[in-house]
């Protein structure tokens, strides 16, 4: 069984503070996912990778595939009250099968 | 276009009671996914299904929980007896095919049913 793990489990910071969550597993995964989960919500994609050592950009967020699939990360700049939430990885191996949520970072930003 | 329904989006009942929960995916997607959510985890694949067969029910407690997806549209998951430990949040998703080459496809997310068993 693939197993994901994410830290940290929890982080506060101030608005316009940087930060960098990480999503880290023994296991390969052909791609990774990165959602975001607001209260009440279900999860919201925000990002595919699929190359080994792939880095995505959207807007204030960067994504960053280890050159090896095994991990990722997600890097938030300039945070901002509503980036709050709860950041989930989620991989899987070839054709999408064995997919797995890791544990999430549940991130708030205190303006 | 219209989103991943789900109803109810609140239960409360007793443990060894019976639950039904009940999704409507985007219209034209070929997968449904039934995910469990216990607080403070990430949510854990219970029932994948594609078009109306059933392609990974391998950590669903085939015991106590049975879901269908009849005509390959709605589905429903059902608990039949709730323990206290099946509280959670059941979370119904929905995806175009489900698998390609390069791995992933893009899931789309309901809002989730919260179940309290008391």
């Amino acid at each position: 069984t693939q197993l994901l793990e994410q830290s940290p489990q929890f982080l506060s910071i101030q608005e316009g503070e940087n930060l960098t969550v990480y999503c880290n597993s023994s296991s390969v995964f052909s791609s990774l996912q990165w959602y975001r989960q607001e209260p009440g919500e279900g999860p919201v994609l925000l990002v595919t990778v699929v190359t080994g050592g792939e880095v995505k950009k959207l807007k204030r967020l960067t994504f960053q595939f280890g050159d090896a699939r095994k991990d990722s990360s997600l890097h938030i700049t300039a945070a901002q009250p509503g980036d709050t939430g709860l950041y989930l990885c989620a991989g899987a191996g070839n054709y999408g099968q064995n997919f797995v949520f890791g544990p999430g970072t549940r991130l708030s930003v205190l303006p | 276009e219209a989103g991943v329904a789900q109803s109810p989006r609140y239960k409360i009942i007793e443990k060894r009671q019976s639950v039904a929960f009940w999704c409507n995916p985007i219209s034209g997607h070929a997968t449904l996914y039934w995910y469990q959510q216990i607080l403070g985890q990430g949510p854990k694949l219970l029932i994948q299904f594609q078009n109306n067969g059933v392609v990974d029910d391998s950590q669903l407690p085939k015991d106590r929980f049975s879901a269908e997806r009849l005509k390959g549209v709605d589905s429903t998951l059902k608990i039949q007896p709730a323990k206290l430990e099946d509280s959670a949040v059941y979370l119904c998703a929905s995806s175009l095919e489900g698998h390609r080459a390069s791995g992933i496809e893009t899931q789309y997310f309901g809002p989730g049913t919260r179940l309290l068993v008391l």
